[in-house]
């Protein structure tokens, strides 16, 4: 499986934009790239996925570099309540690991009042 | 309210008294799957299912069972629990669509076996 990589931790402060970073070198042509977040005592929330494209959601906006390696999460302003941990995450639709979600360590992201 | 549900959230049981832990979606998801976390670990995935009366293993599926018999709804057994499966549990449910990745997940059950 494509491995990604990103900061164990970052911070912010209310009402500012983050930009969370996520590096996969290893990106096959068909690997979609999710992400998803994990508030405090909750279950993993899906917040957006894209494969090329930039997209945006309610939520946030995925930026993708252009050769794929490389994408970012951006939280236009941040809450106190977007602290979380924040996991980049890559799928291939109609690989054998079909669903399976594989969480590595995330980052943290810190919001500061 | 479209929504994952689990029962119980909390658990303390015994090693090797058997025990179930309900896992309930109502948005008609085709796609279920179970994950546990630990602490440095992440999440790891125990088994899933990609529809009714079909299911597979995940990566740490030992001492697990699980069963598909509705579409609703996907179970998670342990028949002879050990202390090593302490855990928080979470369910997550998804379209197939997309590679069913866009998963909702449950509240978690955390689970201790003393």
């Amino acid at each position: 499986d494509a491995k990604t990589t990103q900061p164990n931790s970052m911070e912010s402060n209310e009402e500012e934009p983050v930009h969370l970073p996520c590096n996969h070198s290893t990106i096959s042509g068909t690997d979609y790239i999710h992400w998803y977040r994990q508030l405090p005592s909750q279950g993993p929330e899906y917040v957006i996925h894209g494969l090329t494209s930039n997209v945006n959601n309610r939520m946030a906006s995925l930026a993708i570099a252009e050769d794929r390696k490389s994408s970012t999460l951006i939280l236009h302003r941040a809450t106190l309540r977007d602290a979380a941990v924040y996991y980049c995450i890559l799928g291939d639709a109609g690989g054998t690991s079909y669903g399976k979600l594989t969480f590595g360590q995330g980052t943290i992201l810190t919001v500061h009042p | 309210e479209a929504q994952v549900t689990q029962n119980p959230r909390y658990l303390i049981t015994v090693t090797g008294k058997k025990l179930t832990v309900t896992c309930s979606q109502n948005m008609n998801h085709e796609y279920m799957s179970w994950y546990r976390q630990d602490p440095g670990l992440g999440l790891r995935q125990i088994y899933y299912s990609m529809n009714v009366e079909v299911t597979d293993k995940g990566d740490v599926p030992e001492g697990y069972k699980v069963s598909r018999k509705e579409k609703r709804n996907f179970p998670l057994i342990l028949e002879s629990p050990s202390p090593n499966q302490t855990s928080l549990y979470f369910c997550a449910s998804s379209y197939t669509g997309t590679g069913a990745y866009e998963q909702y997940f449950g509240p978690g059950t955390r689970l201790t076996v003393t």
